[in-house]
């Protein structure tokens, strides 16, 4: 098992709600990173803070907002929820150097919070 | 833009037999890949990485993965496939010029059976 937390482990709102999702990155990492898998696809990359700044961005609206706190945890926020953001929301912790990292540091992914929109 | 590729959805061996689940990449620097392993109601598990070096990267519970520039592949492979093996495999690249965003395939479920 990794470091790596989330918070809830599930969760149902309706359509056009709020939620927010949480996420404890592992002792000594500044990164995370979150992800978005849908049913039966692999994860696809939503955005990533270093440092409690954005660091990229993935094919996102920007009803999908984060922060990431001095602790190095993190908060997703989904604004005005869609039956499509019915997923598996995964964070994953890692150490970096921002932007122009050319670095291969691997990725520790938390168990995920299931959000079901109905 | 980063892809991969996993060219089968699913991937059935016995038990005991050499297992093998194919990647290929696409990526306009010097890639990193990677391998995760994924559990029913779990997160994914980090299984190996290829950054340079020898083409053969060796991993967790006695995985391997063999990097072919030429053919933009990077296929996980294991010589005795277990029960507990069974699980979803995903690989993943990073552009070495970009970020640290991965970009996963669609995953290759794996069953070895008894």
């Amino acid at each position: 098992e990794t470091g790596v937390t989330q918070s809830p482990t599930h969760l149902i709102k309706t359509r056009g709600q709020q939620v927010t999702l949480r996420c404890s990155s592992q002792s000594g990492h500044n990164t995370v990173s979150w992800y978005q898998q849908a049913l039966g696809q692999g994860p696809q990359f939503i955005f990533q803070y270093y440092r409690e700044e954005e660091n990229g961005r993935g094919n996102f609206p920007p009803r999908f907002s984060g922060l990431q706190f001095p602790n190095y945890s993190s908060e997703l926020n989904v604004n005005a929820l869609e039956l499509d953001d019915s997923a598996l929301y995964l964070c994953a912790s890692s150490t970096g150097t921002g932007v122009r990292s050319r670095r291969a540091d691997t990725q520790y992914f938390g168990p995920g919070t299931r959000l079901t929109v109905l | 833009a980063q892809s991969v590729a996993q060219p089968e959805d699913q991937v059935n061996v016995a038990e005991g037999n050499p297992l093998t689940v194919k990647c290929t990449y696409s990526v306009s620097g010097n890639p990193y890949l990677f391998w995760y392993v994924q559990y029913p109601n779990r997160g994914l598990q980090f299984l190996l990485k290829y950054i340079t070096g020898d083409n053969l990267v060796k991993g967790s519970y006695g995985f391997e993965a063999e990097f072919n520039k030429s053919q933009t592949s990077f296929h996980l492979k294991k010589p005795s496939a277990l029960v507990s093996d069974s699980a979803l495999y995903f690989c993943a690249v990073r552009d070495s010029g970009y970020g640290q965003n991965f970009v996963f395939g669609p995953g290759t479920r794996l069953s070895v059976l008894p």
